[in-house]
């Protein structure tokens, strides 16, 4: 099984930081990675697939760079509304796994 | 608007059985793939496992940790998924989503969540 390793599992921020959170494969996926952001009680949203497809409706100020095993999320100027966990996904091969998350946490 | 609703969540002894259901709208069920995805209490997600469509035979994969004793199936005349749940341990106590799924794409519509609690 191909294992996702994300750092950091938390990351204390301030409004307008820019924040990046790094997702490490134990083998390469080409492109094939999803992120996802999740706030309490509420069910996951995706951000973006294949590294850099941005779902409609995600504000600009998310990226996603990378390839093979090693991916990056940033947010450029972190806003009240992206406190929330982040979890990266492999759709490479199966089974489908999940980073172990990082919580953005208010400052 | 696109929607999945999961039901038959509950608590459920060690050992026991359960079927959850998810019903979708809003969408074409029958081209999209369909997987199970889950979460303790406080801890981070877990895939379940995957149903494809009838053009790819409504082949499956698991999750080691439910290759099994977990079941997807569909029924694309009334829209629904259903997980039955065979076996099951406190491990498994989990809240379960029914997403939506397909080759190399992400899970870009989600249930409401249905809690599964396994104990005696």
């Amino acid at each position: 099984d191909i294992q996702l390793t994300q750092s950091p599992s938390f990351l204390p921020a301030s409004v307008g930081d820019r924040v990046t959170i790094t997702c490490r494969a134990s083998q390469g996926i080409s492109s094939y990675l999803a992120w996802y952001q999740q706030k309490p009680g509420k069910a996951p949203k995706l951000l973006m697939y294949a590294a850099s497809t941005l779902q409609i409706g995600v504000p600009s100020r998310f990226s996603v760079s990378g390839s093979g095993t090693e991916f990056t999320l940033t947010v450029s100027s972190l806003q009240p509304e992206d406190f929330a966990t982040y979890y990266c996904q492999q759709l490479n091969s199966y089974p489908l796994t999940f980073g172990g998350g990082t919580k953005v946490e208010i400052k | 608007e696109v929607q999945l609703v999961e039901s038959g969540g509950g608590l459920v002894q060690p050992g026991g059985s359960l079927r959850l259901s998810c019903t979708a709208s809003g969408f074409t069920f029958s081209d999209s793939y369909m997987d199970w995805v889950r979460q303790a209490p406080g801890k981070g997600l877990e895939w379940v496992g995957r149903i494809r469509k009838k053009d790819n035979s409504y082949t499956t994969e698991y999750a080691a940790s439910v290759k099994g004793r977990f079941t997807i199936l569909r029924d694309d005349s009334k829209d629904s998924l259903y997980l039955q749940m065979s076996s099951l341990e406190t491990e498994d106590t989990a809240v379960y989503y029914c997403v939506t799924g397909g080759p190399h794409r992400g899970h870009d519509v989600w249930g409401q969540g249905s809690l599964v609690t396994v104990s005696s």
